[in-house]
Formats: C-alpha cells, sequence, structure tokens
C-alpha cells in the first residue's frame, strides 16, 4: 500500500536559518506528491504539489523537488521566519489507484526569533 | 467564501458515552473527507463521500463510527459508544472534484475520551 514518512519533529531553528524536512514516500502507482501546512489554530492548507518526476513545487519561499529514483520530496526553505512555525505534512495522491491522499504523520517546525 | 468548518472544536467525554461530530463543508463541493490523527501519529483516511453516498469507507475502524451525511450538504460522524483509543483529531476536508488531491480542511475536532 501507499505510506509517507517524515522526519520527526519538533525542528527548532533560528529565524534566518536554513530549513529541511524530510519525506519519503512509498507507492504503488504513479503519485502525486504534496505538502500542507496547519498554522496554529487552522486547518491544513496546500502548500505546495508536484505530479511527476523532476517537478519543483514552490511557494511562499519553500520548494521541493520530486525525486522519483530516492522516492523522496523534501521541503526545503532557504530563510525561515518565525511566522513559518507550524506542523508541516507531506502526503501523496496516487493516481493510478484510490487518489484519496496519504498522508505522513507531520513535522513541527518552531522558530525562534 | 466560507471555509470548511467543524463543530465542536473539542469535545472531552467519558469512555461509553456517545459523540457527534459535525463537518460543514465548502459549499457546491461533492467530496467530503473525514481523517483522523491520533496522538502525533499520521493523519488517517476514514471515509469519503460523494453528495450524499458513502464511496469509501474502508479507514472506518469499526461499527462504532457512523458517518452520515443527509442530503449531500453537512456531514455527522458519531462515536456510540467511545472508548479511550478513539481520542484524537478528527478532521474533515472537501474539494470540488474527485480526484484532486487539493483539499481544504477544517480545523478538526479535538476529541478526548476518558
Amino acid at each position: 500500500g501507499n505510506s509517507v514518512t517524515q522526519m520527526e519533529g519538533p525542528v527548532t531553528l533560528s529565524e534566518e536559518a536554513f530549513l529541511t524536512i524530510n519525506c519519503t514516500y512509498t507507492a504503488t502507482g504513479y503519485p502525486s506528491l504534496f505538502w500542507y501546512v496547519q498554522y496554529p489554530g487552522e486547518g491544513l492548507q496546500l502548500l505546495l504539489k508536484a505530479t511527476k518526476a523532476d517537478d519543483k513545487g514552490s511557494n511562499k519561499g519553500f520548494e521541493a523537488t520530486y525525486r522519483k529514483e530516492t522516492t523522496s520530496f523534501h521541503l526545503e526553505k532557504g530563510s525561515v521566519q518565525v511566522s513559518d512555525s507550524a506542523v508541516y505534512f507531506c502526503a501523496l495522491s496516487d493516481l493510478g489507484g484510490s487518489y484519496i491522499p496519504t498522508f505522513g504523520r507531520g513535522t513541527s517546525l518552531i522558530v525562534h526569533p | 467564501e466560507a471555509g470548511v468548518t467543524q463543530f465542536p472544536s473539542h469535545s472531552v467525554i467519558e469512555k461509553g458515552q456517545t459523540v457527534t461530530l459535525r463537518c460543514d463543508p465548502i459549499s457546491g463541493h461533492d467530496n467530503l473527507y473525514w481523517y483522523r490523527r491520533v496522538m502525533g501519529k499520521e493523519i488517517k483516511f476514514l471515509l469519503h463521500f460523494v453528495k450524499e453516498s458513502k464511496q469509501d469507507e474502508s479507514g472506518m475502524p469499526n461499527n462504532r463510527f457512523l458517518a452520515e451525511r443527509t442530503g449531500g450538504t453537512y456531514s455527522t460522524l458519531k462515536v456510540q459508544p467511545a472508548e479511550l483509543e478513539d481520542s484524537g483529531v478528527y478532521f474533515c476536508a472537501s474539494s470540488q472534484v474527485f480526484g484532486d488531491a487539493k483539499l481544504f480542511f477544517g480545523s478538526g475536532t479535538q476529541l478526548s475520551v476518558l
């Protein structure tokens, strides 16, 4: 079956530090990959996506590249801000299967001033 | 445009009691999903409605959970009787088109079973 594995958190950084949150996946078909973000007190919202190998999704300074050879979709940001503090969820949707997104466990990011 | 709303935001009940969670999807979204996150683990799929029909309920843990979506608008998820392991955050999400993995989520209901 499909699954998503994320690095355990929390990840604690100082403002302007470089961020990487690792995500690897297992899928039987040809998945699309996503990062969702949950800010405190809010629902999850789509941050970025990539639909095929070597695609790069980007939004709000965050980037992730779909690496089929390593089955990975790591989230990166060059300079984090306090307002980036949130929980980040990696997810996949198997377009050859059920379509319904499969999520990882989430990684909490805490950014200090 | 109103987002996905869930009620209540928190619920604390005793083992054996009944709890009903409600989700109002975005207007016009035929697809409605329930997910659950238990103690910082993965967000697990519970079930999927298309309008009022259950399209996929493969993630429902057992028959203590009952989901309905009468009239294809809002949905309820009832847990009866609640057990300790049912504690977690219950998320509802909606989408306009099935196969579009961009889901719009509510802020969740934190359920604590004591």
